[in-house]
């Protein structure tokens, strides 16, 4: 199975702020078939990145993805208030489909 | 706007079988993905299963002897179940679903469903 590692742990940081997550894999993830989630406390999950670097409908341009291979991040280019929350990235390109451990974005 | 809402037990007991189920409220889709997800303190987000628009189904290998996963189209609605369940199973159970939107992909997810297993 494909282990997904995410860095940092946590990640304290001010809103306007520029945040950057990464995530690695284990092996290679084809297709670049890796997205990002987010969750806020009491919240399921929401996609934002899929495919590496399209954003979600909906999700403001402030998120951006970039990565292939086994290297992939995730970058908040101004932190809003909204955005402090756990992201996680998970891949659907080989089975089972496998999450990271997550990034905790905190003020 | 699609919204989901998951109905099910919330505490079994060893050896019984989970059954959750997922309704579809809001527009409809023709393309879509559907997925069964739990989460954890301890593992964090686990997949469980995957059913497609052309009836196409994945599941985790170390969970897919004990999971049947079905859609009824007619009823908007999505069911997991999991048979033999342990305290290991003891989870949230997200059912959460992807599909083209605008273009580009989105996701609705239930609401979540604390499932406890415990004698």
């Amino acid at each position: 199975e494909v282990v997904l590692t995410q860095s940092p742990g946590t990640l304290s940081l001010s809103p306007g702020e520029r945040a950057t997550l990464s995530c690695g894999a284990s092996q290679g993830v084809s297709g670049n078939h890796l997205a990002w989630f987010q969750q806020r406390p009491g919240q399921a999950p929401r996609l934002i990145i899929y495919d590496a670097y399209n954003r979600a409908t909906g999700i403001p341009d402030r998120f951006s993805g970039s990565g292939s291979g086994t290297v992939f991040s995730l970058t908040i280019s101004r932190l809003e208030p909204e955005d402090f929350a756990v992201y996680y990235c998970g891949q659907s390109a080989d089975l089972p489909f496998t999450f990271g451990p997550g990034t905790r974005v905190d003020i | 706007q699609v919204q989901i809402q998951q109905w099910g037990a919330g505490l079994l007991r060893p050896s019984q079988t989970l059954s959750l189920t997922c309704g579809v409220y809001g527009e409809s889709f023709s393309i879509y993905y559907w997925n069964w997800i739990r989460q954890t303190p301890g593992k964090g987000l686990e997949w469980i299963a995957e059913i497609n628009h052309g009836g196409g189904t994945k599941y985790n290998p170390s969970l897919k002897s004990r999971v049947t996963i079905s859609v009824d189209t007619s009823k908007k609605q999505f069911s997991l179940k999991l048979s033999s369940v342990t305290a290991a199973d003891t989870a949230v159970y997200y059912c959460p679903v992807f599909y083209p939107s605008g273009g580009f992909l989105t996701d609705s997810w239930g609401q979540g469903t604390q499932v406890t297993v415990s004698s």
